[in-house]
């Protein structure tokens, strides 16, 4: 079975600092990862995705996020925010085994201020 | 990229009414599409998978007599929400993976449902 814990459901950070989102995963099958972020009243949009490649990925609008094995984490980050990526974003699991359905976690509201 | 769409964007009904809401896959084709609940500041569920020329198949706690899932063709699947009631009010999201790419969805933007 796979799970997806992300801690914190707030982070708040001033324009222009470092971002950070954590995510860590279970599951009994190496796994498939991504990040998705979703803007209010809109579907998801895929940020990047790890998929048994290089261990960091890069995705759109400068995000990043790097499969740790040993720590069982991919955390998201940026190293400048800006005001628009203010946003919930959301990890996902998925086993490697095929196709299956997605497990997300709960989601991490960013807040983004001047 | 991919595009799904989903049609309503958002839709207010009464309670006792049945709404139907459409998911399309744009420029891809779908054996499989997902439709995902999201209540406010929560994340998604998934409700129910759909198959193409097959039954859908539901999560636990899903009521299948509720929610009526038809995967008609390679682009399109409905989710019919029947006998409404204001607890069903949510955010109703569907998904869709390529054919020619199982590790990842598309997702469409959403369609908002009101039950008064």
């Amino acid at each position: 079975a796979q799970s997806v814990t992300q801690l914190g459901s707030h982070v708040s950070v001033s324009e222009g600092a470092l971002v950070l989102l954590r995510c860590n995963y279970s599951s009994s099958v190496p796994p498939y990862l991504f990040w998705y972020v979703q803007y209010p009243n809109q579907g998801l949009q895929l940020l990047l995705k790890y998929t048994s490649a290089a261990t960091l990925v890069k995705g759109i609008n400068g995000f990043e996020a790097e499969f740790k094995k040993s720590e069982t984490s991919f955390h998201l980050t940026k190293p400048s925010a800006h005001m628009s990526d203010a946003a919930e974003y959301f990890c996902a699991v998925t086993p490697n085994t095929g196709f299956q359905k997605l497990v997300f976690g709960t989601g991490t509201r960013l807040l983004v201020s001047p | 990229g991919a595009v799904v769409s989903q049609h309503p964007s958002w839709v207010i009904c009464k309670s006792g009414t049945s709404v139907k809401i459409e998911c399309r896959s744009l420029d891809f084709q779908a054996t499989t599409m997902f439709w995902y609940r999201q209540f406010p500041k929560q994340s998604l569920m998934l409700m129910a998978t759909s198959n193409e020329g097959s039954k859908a198949t539901y999560e636990q706690g899903v009521e299948k007599d509720k929610f009526l899932i038809n995967h008609a063709s390679l682009t399109l699947s409905t989710l019919t929400v029947t006998s409404a009631h204001p607890e069903d009010s949510s955010f109703y999201i569907c998904s869709a993976p390529p054919l020619s790419s199982y590790n990842e969805q598309f997702f469409g933007p959403g369609t908002r449902l009101t039950v008064l």
